[in-house]
């Protein structure tokens, strides 16, 4: 099993609401990442955990607050959104190593698209 | 600040016509990752390359990596619509503890 799953796939909330993305991976995978991409645009990480640890955390607002549970599942909590929080949220997992962020494949789910009115 | 430049930012070819996309880096690259992505889509990992003169193949897709020029290059071989999409390369760059991805390289095959 090589998939990284996403719910919901599309989410419309709004500027009062609280909701939660989530993602879950079954690959064994320790390190696991959630990006954030505009239209036309790359994705921008926004937070590692590590061995259920945060690890780093890309001066991402307080509005959004990531979870993880355990090491298959991650979350990430909304509280308070703006408009231009509007994007699609992607969530990957890969092995991790001490001390490198990235050796390995990064395997990416489908992304939750998310609509803040 | 943009750390990974991908050119061209958009390709039209004809199915057959082999093509190359390229990725540079402003710092040293510690790897260089290659992704394809479809509209509104996730992230399909292509290949991954760590060593300066690296390179990979899989089915059409080569990648190498030119570690002196902290530059990668994507050469796709007779090219099928199959392989349109947005093709972004990842880095981790020395000196920062993140994930950099270029700009993407918009493909389109016509048949």
């Amino acid at each position: 099993d090589t998939e990284v799953t996403q719910t919901p796939k599309h989410l419309v909330m709004g500027m009062t609401n609280k909701k939660s993305l989530k993602c879950e991976q079954h690959m064994g995978h320790r390190a696991m990442y959630w990006y954030k991409q505009k239209a036309k645009k790359p994705p921008e990480l926004m937070f590692v955990y590590s061995y259920e640890k945060l690890s780093i955390n890309e001066s991402v607002p307080s509005r959004f607050s990531p979870e993880c549970p355990n090491s298959s599942l991650l979350n990430l909590h909304l509280h308070a959104l703006q408009p231009e929080d509007s994007a699609l949220y992607l969530c990957a997992s890969s092995q991790d190593s001490p001390g490198q962020l990235l050796t390995d494949t990064q395997y990416f789910g489908p992304g939750t698209r998310l609509t803040v009115l | 600040s943009q750390e990974l430049e991908q050119s061209p930012q958009s390709l039209i070819v004809q199915e057959g016509k082999n093509l190359t996309i390229n990725c540079t880096s402003s710092k040293t690259l510690y790897g260089l990752y290659w992704y394809k992505q479809k509209y509104g889509e996730g992230l399909i990992f292509l290949m991954m390359l760590q060593k300066g003169g690296e390179e990979k193949s899989h089915e059409k897709i080569t990648a190498k990596l030119d570690e002196k020029k902290q530059q990668s290059s994507l050469h796709i071989t007779a090219s099928q619509p199959s392989h349109a999409g947005i093709y972004l390369c990842g880095a981790e760059v020395t000196g920062a503890n993140n994930l950099f991805f270029g700009t993407g390289t918009r493909l389109t095959v016509i048949p």
